[in-house]
């Protein structure tokens, strides 16, 4: 069974700062990845989705790379925000469309 | 992007009593949606995917009849708690996919949660 792990589980770092989320899966047959904001209490906003195929998605700040050989996708945040402050999820689909999670990042940027 | 809407947003129940949750993809149409759990400071876990007009597939571990899906029409897929007691409290949340949109790389839509609180 697809096991995502996510690390660290927690970050806090200064605004301004660049920074490197992690997560890795144990499974390489995977459709795609995504990573997802969640603000406490509330549902999930997509950030970005990398096809199988690809190696990176950016979307104004954030950067997100796929090395599916080595079960392994990076979520760069470049300026972090107090605004960015938020649990991020990574999550991997399965060939019958089903997402598998990661155990999440919790950012904390201090203003 | 499609919308996916979830409804009721929270819900406080009494012990022994059953919740019903409902999905709607607003402006497509899902063949197939999936039902999430999420306890307080963990991630999302699958319970089960959604078949319209079919049983729904349970992951291991999840009751099937205490967790009753229902999938029946292309818009809608209903889960109800059966018997509700405090440790199925948790954030429910679905999901669907618009198998018509070209460019969606099987992209999912998730709907807002639905937080269950079973005193």
């Amino acid at each position: 069974k697809q096991e995502v792990t996510q690390i660290p589980a927690a970050l806090s770092v200064p605004e301004g700062e660049n920074l490197v989320l992690n997560c890795s899966f144990t499974d390489s047959a995977i459709y795609n990845l995504q990573w997802f904001r969640q603000d406490p209490g509330k549902g999930l906003t997509s950030l970005l989705l990398i096809q199988s195929s690809q190696r990176e998605q950016t979307s104004g700040r954030l950067n997100a790379s796929l090395d599916k050989s080595s079960g392994r996708s990076t979520l760069y945040i470049a300026a972090s925000q107090p605004g960015d402050s938020a649990t991020y999820l990574c999550a991997v689909m399965g060939h019958g469309n089903q997402f598998y999670f990661g155990t999440g990042t919790s950012l904390t940027v201090i203003p | 992007g499609a919308v996916v809407s979830q409804h009721p947003s929270r819900v406080i129940c009494k012990s022994g009593t059953s919740v019903k949750i409902e999905c709607r993809s607003l402006d497509f149409q899902a063949t197939t949606m999936f039902w999430y759990r999420q306890f307080p400071k963990q991630s999302l876990m699958l319970m089960a995917t959604s078949n319209e007009g079919s049983k729904a597939t349970y992951e291991q571990g999840v009751e099937k009849d205490k967790f009753l899906i229902n999938h029946a029409s292309l818009t809608l897929s209903t889960l109800t708690v059966t018997s509700a007691h405090p440790e199925d409290s948790s954030f429910y949340i679905c999901s669907a996919r618009d198998p018509s949109a070209a460019s969606s790389y099987n992209e999912q839509f998730f709907g807002p949660g639905t937080r269950l609180t079973v005193l």
